[in-house]
């Protein structure tokens, strides 16, 4: 398998605070990027995406960092907020091969502190 | 737009009994749905790939025989648990890639919790 973990890390940020999820992925030929959000009991919710020939894309409250060199992918969340309390995961894909589906890193608990 | 629901939601069963889980793409036609598993605090994991009008790809390890997939029209893709034991106990969740959208995005349903006593 590719990028799963065996852990579920937890992040514990003060409400306000700036957060940062990381992720490490493993196949140098994926191409695409997501981050998603779950919330307990929910399907992942889509937060934002980048593709490989970018470094960085920005959202709103959200940033993604995409480093090919190392293979490390991040989550920046600006003032995050008790409602950011979730899981989120990492996903790769290889847009337009053969293969179409996601897959998912190990996630990482996010949990902010009121 | 792209919405995707599953249901049930929830379901308990006995164990040894069938379970069939619907995933329908409300808004828009997907000739690929994904049916991924997730265990507590686990990861989702890609059980198998269903085409339309095609047999679905199962990774390895996924019993066919076990989980039945049917995607039978462009909006609909049924999942089947049969002979469901406890350790089938699982989130079921199908994903689905909209028709003529090739940028490797997934649309996700809201899951379907399965607990086999």
């Amino acid at each position: 398998g590719e990028s799963v973990g065996l852990h579920l890390p937890t992040l514990s940020v003060q409400e306000g605070d700036n957060s940062i999820i990381n992720c490490a992925y493993s196949n140098s030929a994926s191409d695409y990027f997501i981050w998603y959000k779950q919330e307990s009991g929910k399907g992942p919710q889509f937060i934002i995406d980048i593709r490989s020939n970018m470094d960085k894309r920005q959202g709103q409250r959200v940033t993604v960092l995409l480093n090919k060199t190392v293979k490390h992918l991040s989550l920046q969340i600006a003032a995050t907020q008790p409602g950011d309390s979730a899981v989120y995961f990492c996903a790769e894909n290889m847009a337009g091969t053969g293969r179409r589906a996601l897959t998912f890193g190990s996630g990482t608990r996010l949990q902010v502190q009121p | 737009g792209a919405v995707v629901s599953q249901h049930p939601s929830r379901v308990i069963c006995k164990s040894g009994t069938s379970v069939k889980i619907e995933c329908r793409s409300l808004d828009f036609q997907a000739t690929t749905m994904f049916w991924y598993r997730q265990f507590p605090k686990q990861s989702l994991m890609l059980m198998a790939t269903s085409n339309e009008g095609s047999k679905a790809t199962y990774e390895q390890g996924v019993e066919k025989d076990k989980f039945l997939i049917n995607h039978a029209s462009l909006t609909l893709s049924t999942l089947t648990v049969t002979s469901a034991h406890p350790e089938d106990s699982s989130f079921y969740i199908c994903s689905a890639t909209r028709q003529g959208l090739n940028t490797g995005e997934l649309f996700f349903g809201e899951g379907s919790r399965l607990t086999v006593l």
